[in-house]
């Protein structure tokens, strides 16, 4: 069964700074979608980036993007110029293709300082 | 907003009793799942709707069950409620199958006493 580790379960980060959130997957598929969501306080689940397996450039969005590396089995995600509204909870997900179901990892809680 | 609706927000009951939680996907979203989100499990897929009929199952419990009606909206049903039900439950939903981007909603949370 595929798996997804998120070994920092805390990472914090001045405003304005940089920060990378780690993640590695275990899986034996070529064809798979990795995710990254973000949950703040509220509770909600918020879509921040997605990868396609098949893509060799790396995904961006805004002050979002991944570190892909596939041979590695590796998706991080960096925040660039860091906001007190990025704190949440950031969850990296694995769907393999064909399936339907999202793998979680366990997350890991940013903090962001003023 | 993720145009995914789920209600009610909050529930609390008692062990060994029914509940249902409802969801409404996305306009146009023929696709819903359902993840449970607990303490000690994490999130974890429960079970995926597409356009009425049951696609697939993950780590449901037998005692709890879903549907997806012919308007597209689907409910999770929970019964012999135990403690341990106890958690946040999402719903999400996607235009299609395969490697389409699931939607959250804002989730359920069940407390059991």
């Amino acid at each position: 069964a595929q798996t997804v580790t998120q070994s920092q379960p805390e990472m914090s980060v001045q405003e304005a700074e940089t920060v990378t959130l780690s993640c590695t997957y275990d899986t034996s598929e070529s064809d798979y979608y990795l995710f990254w969501y973000k949950q703040p306080p509220s509770r909600q689940m918020i879509l921040v980036i997605r990868q396609e397996a098949y893509k060799q450039q790396n995904a961006t969005e805004n002050r979002f993007s991944v570190n892909f590396q596939k041979a590695a089995k590796s998706f991080s995600l960096k925040i660039s110029d860091s906001q007190l509204g990025d704190a949440a909870m950031y969850f990296c997900a694995y769907k393999q293709g064909g399936s339907e179901k999202l793998v979680f990892g366990k997350g890991t809680k940013l903090t962001v300082n003023p | 907003d993720s145009g995914v609706t789920q209600t009610p927000k909050h529930l609390i009951t008692a062990t060994g009793q029914r509940v249902t939680l409802r969801c409404s996907p996305r306009s146009g979203d023929l696709s819903v799942y359902w993840y449970q989100q607990s303490l000690d499990q994490g999130l974890q897929f429960l079970i995926q709707y597409y356009n009425g009929e049951e696609r697939a199952k993950g780590n449901i419990l037998e005692r709890f069950s879903a549907q997806q009606f012919p308007d597209l909206h689907s409910e999770l049903n929970l019964s012999s409620l135990e403690l341990g039900d106890s958690a946040l439950y999402f719903c999400a939903s996607s235009v299609d199958i395969g490697w389409e981007t699931q939607y959250f909603g804002p989730g359920t949370r069940l407390l059991v006493l």
